[in-house]
């Protein structure tokens, strides 16, 4: 069973700050990971994509990749009130058509 | 920028009546997904399609539904005879390829009511 964990939250931050949203997975076997924002009644967005170990940055966002740990992170900078929504965790797993399980979401409010 | 489209945005349909899905997936994307998110729950996949077959499903894609490309556009999920439990928003996404490195992108999503 594919299992990916997220703290529901709500993770709240003030402007200005740097949110920090984590996720767990289960499967050793995974290989790719994916970030994805979802307002209320919206469909997922996706933000940002990692496959190895360390850092990727783009813009604002920076997300975080730990295989030894099962870990993923996603650090929003700069936190703005539009950042306020459900980031979706997403992972996939080699050996078939790379089918991503989603995880709950942490909802993440930023206020002014 | 491309971005897959979906219709209605909203669905309303009696119990046991059928209904029929419809996305339009980017246009050089060859693999398109059905999913769907329960009010409050996670997104869940349904099914993978690739060269007008079905690549993979999950449990929850049973009988009563059925997935087609009638066309060179457009992709469709039906449910033959809905119950209350369908109620939730369906999320058609595509994907150029399949593979590690390949990313989805999910449409609008259509918001199923079954009464």
């Amino acid at each position: 069973q594919k299992e990916v964990e997220q703290n529901s939250g709500p993770l709240s931050v003030p402007e200005g700050a740097i949110a920090s949203l984590n996720c767990t997975y289960s499967d050793r076997g995974s290989q790719s990971f994916f970030w994805y924002r979802q307002y209320s009644g919206k469909s997922p967005e996706l933000i940002m994509s990692i496959y190895s170990n360390g850092d990727k940055e783009d813009g604002r966002f920076t997300a975080q990749l730990n295989k030894a740990s099962q870990y993923v992170s996603l650090l929003i900078r700069d936190s703005q009130p539009s950042d306020s929504a459900t980031y979706l965790c997403a992972v996939s797993v080699s050996g078939g058509s790379y089918i991503p399980t989603f995880g709950r979401g942490t909802s993440l409010i930023v206020h002014p | 920028e491309p971005e897959v489209t979906q219709t209605p945005s909203h669905q309303v349909t009696q119990m046991g009546q059928e209904v029929i899905l419809r996305c339009v997936p980017i246009s050089n994307h060859l693999y398109f997904y059905w999913y769907r998110q329960i009010l409050g729950q996670k997104v869940e996949f349904l099914v993978s399609f690739y060269n007008n077959e079905i690549s993979e499903k999950s449990e929850i894609f049973d009988d009563q539904f059925s997935v087609e490309r009638p066309d060179g556009s457009n992709f469709t999920l039906k449910i033959r005879s809905t119950k209350l439990e369908d109620s939730a928003m369906y999320f058609c996404a595509s994907s150029e390829s399949s593979g590690r490195y390949y990313e989805q992108y999910f449409g609008p999503g259509t918001r199923l009511t079954v009464t």
